[in-house]
Order: C-alpha cells, then sequence, then structure tokens
C-alpha cells in the first residue's frame, strides 16, 4: 500500500500555542488529503478535507480559523491548531488518496497533541 | 441517520480461530465503496481490504475476506486463523458518490482481542 507519513508523532504544548502538524504522501502524489480528529475509543471524526491548490472544506462545526490547513503540494498538507486550548487535546490523523490505487485513503500513523 | 452501524461489543477470539465482525450500511447510491480498517493501539489506521458496490465477487485480501450481501446493506469482514497480532480496534467505512470527493464515513469500530 501507499505510505503516508505524519509529523510530529507526538507534541506537548502551552495552552495558547499554535502547533503544526505535517501530512506527507512518501511515494504517490496525493491530490486529496483528509484531516481527522478522534478522541479515546471513538470513532474517526472527519475535519476537513485539503484539495492541493485550494481551500480546505471543513465539516460543519470544526471552526477554519482554529484548524487552519494549507494543502501546497502533491505531497504535503499541513494542520495547524492555533492558541491551542486543552480540548484540543487528542488524536490528529491524516490521510491521503493515491488515485491509481482506486481511491482507496492511506493513513499516516497519528499525532498525539496534548495541551497544558 | 448513521450510515455505517457495528454494534458488536468487544470481542475475544482464540488464536488461530476465525472471527467475523459486523458491518451494516445506509445508501441510497448505486454507487458506492465499503472499507475495512485496522487501528492497533498505536493508532495508526490500516487499510485492509475494499469492496466496490458494482463487483460481484467477494473482495479477498490473505486471511482478509469481505462477505458482501448488498440486498441486506452488509460488508462483514472475516479474519481467518486468528494471530495475535490481529488484536485491534476494526472500522467499518463507506464511500459515497453523494458523499463526495471520496469523503469516508466510519463506523465507531470493533474491538477484537486475541488470546493464545
Amino acid at each position: 500500500g501507499a505510505v503516508v507519513s505524519q509529523h510530529p508523532s507526538r507534541v506537548i504544548c502551552k495552552s495558547g500555542t499554535s502547533v503544526k502538524i505535517e501530512c506527507r504522501s512518501l511515494d504517490f502524489q496525493a491530490t486529496t488529503m483528509f484531516w481527522y480528529r478522534q478522541f479515546p475509543k471513538q470513532s474517526l471524526m472527519l475535519m476537513a478535507t485539503s484539495n492541493e491548490g485550494s481551500k480546505a472544506t471543513y465539516e460543519q462545526g470544526v471552526e477554519k480559523d482554529k484548524f487552519l490547513i494549507n494543502h501546497a503540494s502533491l505531497t504535503l498538507s499541513t494542520l495547524t491548531v492555533t492558541s491551542a486550548h486543552p480540548e484540543d487535546s487528542s488524536f490528529y490523523i491524516c490521510s491521503a488518496t493515491n488515485q491509481k490505487a482506486g481511491e482507496t485513503q492511506y493513513f499516516g500513523p497519528g499525532t498525539r497533541l496534548l495541551v497544558l | 441517520a448513521q450510515k455505517i452501524t457495528q454494534t458488536q461489543p468487544g470481542m475475544f477470539v482464540q488464536e488461530k480461530e476465525a472471527v467475523t465482525l459486523d458491518c451494516t450500511y445506509d445508501t441510497s447510491d448505486q454507487s458506492y465503496g465499503l472499507f475495512w480498517y485496522k487501528q492497533p493501539s498505536s493508532g495508526e489506521m490500516i487499510f485492509l481490504i475494499y469492496q466496490g458496490s458494482y463487483d460481484e465477487q467477494n473482495a479477498t485480501e490473505g486471511r482478509y475476506s469481505l462477505n458482501f450481501q448488498k440486498a441486506r446493506k452488509s460488508a462483514n469482514l472475516v479474519i481467518s486463523a486468528s494471530q495475535l497480532g490481529d488484536s485491534a480496534m476494526y472500522f467499518c467505512a463507506m464511500r459515497e458518490a453523494s458523499y463526495g470527493n471520496n469523503r469516508l464515513a466510519f463506523g465507531k469500530g470493533n474491538q477484537v482481542v486475541v488470546i493464545p
């Protein structure tokens, strides 16, 4: 399967700071990347869809000014959690679509964010 | 309405035995795709198997097979010859053309613990 990396794997930050998470497709070009959030023992919640070269499409209830998404190239999308607060602590996971593989979403390993 | 339903409680499976994970879905689309992902405790989402709505045969990938019953709108995952490394959460997901942009709707997951 296709390989997607995510960095950092875990981050601890102080309340009020911003945190940037990178998602890279390593061996394919991803025209579309997705950002999810997952709370413990729950399913994945789609936050936004990121298309290369255009603005991200956010799901209902997700603040676009709080969760800034940039998809500047076919292999990189970034999620910036701005002015993070303890309630933003969660597991953030990205996925990318490899169109050659029939549009299966391949996931990164995730980022655990803890805001103190 | 929930698009993907996974209602089984946590399951204990004896090593080397088979296990079936239930998944039912709700869609009015004619064209859709069904996916199963595995999420071990490390958090990564591992793609296991895909079934297209027009596929006439049940999908198989190694020890994984998908029991696709279109009329009943079910897409159960069968894991044969369970191994200790199969202990994980398993998520069923659906992609609908009407949902747009290759987005996936995930079920709540099934917890599987394989015991020696």
